[in-house]
């Protein structure tokens, strides 16, 4: 079956825009990640759904930063007032109640 | 402590050589665990879920010891393409959130 979708692959954005990332989970999974990535550097854990309980945001860095999850399916990652310390790859994953993440390809996001 | 802790790298290898990394967790109500690789401006994937009772896939053997609250990753035999960055994953506690690691950062060289 499909594995997990990101989109857009890439995205260019000028400082102070907001942007719109999009995740879509393999189908029946519980539970959805967002992480970002910085060059070099390790997945930073944002925001984490699982079923009808409320998000766990502990990782968003700044209230710039807010995710939804639509019927339990489709998430969005929205950044406000883009900051050039922005630029990363973010990572979306899935999966069933404490099972393996799927992740899928990422979203670059690059602030100028 | 963080919840979920692994060697520093980077551990620089000869090929065929034998490299073991390890991975504290410090809940012990975990349940799942499991070892993820990841390629370089690649996205992780799943190199092996980690059992009780040890398990094994070729060259790879990953370890579980409660006692102690650690898991283990033993490559044998290393090859160039092993290559890549380790990342161990644990299940919070009591819940179904899973984290991740820092990653352990391997380099084979020929």
């Amino acid at each position: 079956g499909a594995g997990v979708s990101q989109s857009p692959s890439n995205k260019v954005t000028e400082k102070g825009k907001d942007v719109e990332l999009r995740c879509d989970p393999i189908s029946g999974h519980t539970a959805l990640y967002w992480y970002r990535q910085s060059l070099g550097q390790g997945l930073e854990f944002l925001i984490y759904f699982q079923g009808n309980s409320a998000p766990d945001k502990s990782g968003l860095p700044s209230d710039r930063f807010s995710a939804e999850r639509t019927g339990g399916s489709v998430s969005t990652l929205t950044i406000q007032r883009t900051q050039q310390e922005d630029s990363a790859v973010y990572l979306c994953a899935s999966s069933w109640a404490g099972g393996e993440q799927f992740f899928g390809p990422g979203t670059r996001l690059t602030v100028l | 402590r963080k919840e979920v802790e692994q060697d520093p790298g980077p551990f620089n290898v000869p090929e065929g050589a034998t490299v073991a990394f390890n991975c504290t967790y410090s809940n012990s109500a975990s349940q799942s665990f499991f070892w993820y690789r990841q390629d370089c401006r690649k996205e992780p994937k799943l190199l092996m879920s980690v059992y009780s009772s040890g398990n094994e896939d070729g060259r790879f053997t990953a370890q579980l010891n409660r006692a102690s609250q650690y898991i283990s990753l033993l490559i044998r035999d290393s090859k160039l393409s092993d290559s890549a960055t380790y990342l161990c994953v644990v299940n919070k506690g009591g819940g179904f959130k899973t984290i991740f690691g820092a990653g352990t950062r391997l380099f084979v060289k020929a």
